[in-house]
């Protein structure tokens, strides 16, 4: 049971790249969701998604696109990297509808924008 | 909106001893969940314990403990007996809505990193 899974674990951008961050659940899970981590800050929302075809805001989406076109599935793109994008990615998943339901979080990925 | 505030960046703590980190959030909605989340240094989130709004009793998970105070605000963790693999951050974190709704993001604290002292 691979859990989430996200790739790649690190990356190194020069600013202007683009890139997707890829984001997989095998739990047939509703709810997918992207966060930041930055020091002192905690973990920030950045975009979140409730089912196929349905996406939203977080609290820190400006330079990132989402989409969701399986169950499984949730890539976060990142069109233009610009250095404040350095950062360590959470992608997280969990049953939709209520919030008793615990998110299950993949292992993170590094990316670092010079 | 919702906010989490974890005021203590740091922590430090004797083995086996008791230690509380503190969790204070801001909600207008009656129906919510409050969550602890660990983080090691090797970087994965692992939950730890969960309460709910409307839960009567504190909940407790082994040697985490979650000190849920509705009218103040905070939910607390208090982790007993510590040992050196506690040290970690250690996460605060909401989720409104335990009802049938959607709008279920998870907002967290800051964090605090406690250090257990041999």
């Amino acid at each position: 049971n691979a859990g989430v899974t996200q790739t790649p674990k690190f990356q190194v951008l020069k600013t202007g790249q683009s890139m997707t961050l890829q984001c997989a659940q095998d739990m047939n899970h509703e709810y997918m969701s992207w966060y930041r981590q930055d020091p002192g800050m905690g973990l920030r929302l950045i975009h979140y998604s409730v089912g196929a075809g349905i996406t939203d805001q977080g609290e820190v989406p400006n330079g990132y696109n989402v989409s969701r076109s399986t169950t499984e599935d949730f890539p976060l793109r990142l069109l233009s990297a610009a250095p404040s994008q350095t950062s360590v990615y959470f992608c997280a998943s969990s049953l939709a509808g209520s919030g008793a339901n615990v998110l299950t979080f993949g292992a993170g990925s590094r990316l670092t924008v010079l | 909106a919702q906010k989490i505030t974890q005021t203590q960046p740091g922590m430090f703590v004797q083995e086996k001893e008791a230690v509380t980190l503190d969790c204070t959030y801001d909600t207008s909605d009656p129906s919510y969940g409050l969550f602890w989340y660990k983080q090691p240094s090797s970087g994965e989130m692992i939950f730890l314990i969960y309460q709910g709004s409307y839960d009567q009793q504190n909940a407790t998970e082994g040697r985490y403990s979650l000190n849920f105070q509705k009218a103040r605000k905070s939910a607390n963790l208090v982790i007993s007996a510590s040992q050196l693999g506690d040290s970690a951050m250690y996460f605060c974190a909401m989720r409104e809505g335990l009802l049938w709704d959607n709008n279920n993001d998870m907002r967290f604290g800051a964090g605090t990193r406690l250090t257990v002292k041999p």
